[in-house]
């Protein structure tokens, strides 16, 4: 059963608009969850975290907010550009699991049209 | 700009062929991990090493093996490759993790096997 879940698999914006990506989990043992972003041809590339302890980090136009009670963080982008244009992924880590397993959700394909 | 290196980036390769998929950090990091990825599917880890001649699987059963011999290397095999075997082979390192802290993962470009 999935463990991390991002439940669009595509996602279309305008430039220039915010950008909202979803994730939702299950395991309330994940103490860390991290975003990556990943252009094809190339490997995931770290965008952004935030530690179970917080509720919101932000890191210029990228904002990841996070809501335990739901099991819920999202990712905005503000404003969103035709470069964020990717597959992002969230992933969590279980503290006591394997050393640095990261649980990857499927990944949302965001598209941004000029 | 990468300083985890993963060659081939493309490889097509026949059935009961053996193949070594090469992995390189330049970093100093003593974890390394590989990742296998099918298209639209999740990231699982396959194998994982905290330092040189450590080595152990992940939570996805894989027939490969990983071998580390030196910090900087962590190369993956297959010993008879098979149609099944295709995949997307992703190479990370990192620091590593303490509790609510996390150095995230640098991963390589990645190796597309297919194998036919």
């Amino acid at each position: 059963d999935q463990q991390v879940k991002q439940n669009s698999p595509s996602l279309s914006v305008q430039e220039g608009r915010i950008s909202i990506l979803n994730c939702d989990y299950t395991n309330s043992m994940f103490d860390y969850f991290l975003w990556y972003k990943k252009y094809p041809a190339e490997g995931p590339t770290f965008l952004i975290s935030i530690s179970s302890i917080k509720d919101k980090n932000e890191d210029g136009r990228f904002t990841v907010f996070l809501n335990k009670s739901a099991k819920h963080l999202s990712l905005h982008i503000v404003p969103s550009q035709p470069g964020d244009s990717a597959v992002y992924f969230c992933a969590a880590k279980n503290y006591g699991g394997s050393q640095g397993n990261l649980i990857f959700g499927k990944g949302t394909k965001l598209s941004v049209k000029p | 700009e990468a300083d985890i290196y993963q060659t081939p980036r493309y490889l097509v390769i026949g059935t009961g062929k053996k193949i070594t998929l090469e992995c390189s950090q330049t970093m100093g990091h003593d974890k390394m991990y590989w990742y296998q990825q099918d298209p639209g599917m999740e990231l699982h880890l396959i194998h994982y090493s905290y330092g040189v001649n450590s080595t152990e699987k992940g939570d996805l059963s894989s027939e490969s093996t990983v071998s580390r011999i030196r910090t900087e290397h962590f190369p993956l095999t297959l010993e008879s490759a098979r149609p099944s075997h295709t995949s997307q082979y992703l190479c990370a390192s990192s620091v590593g993790e303490g509790f609510r802290t996390y150095s995230p993962l640098h991963f390589g470009n990645g190796t597309r096997l297919t194998v036919t």
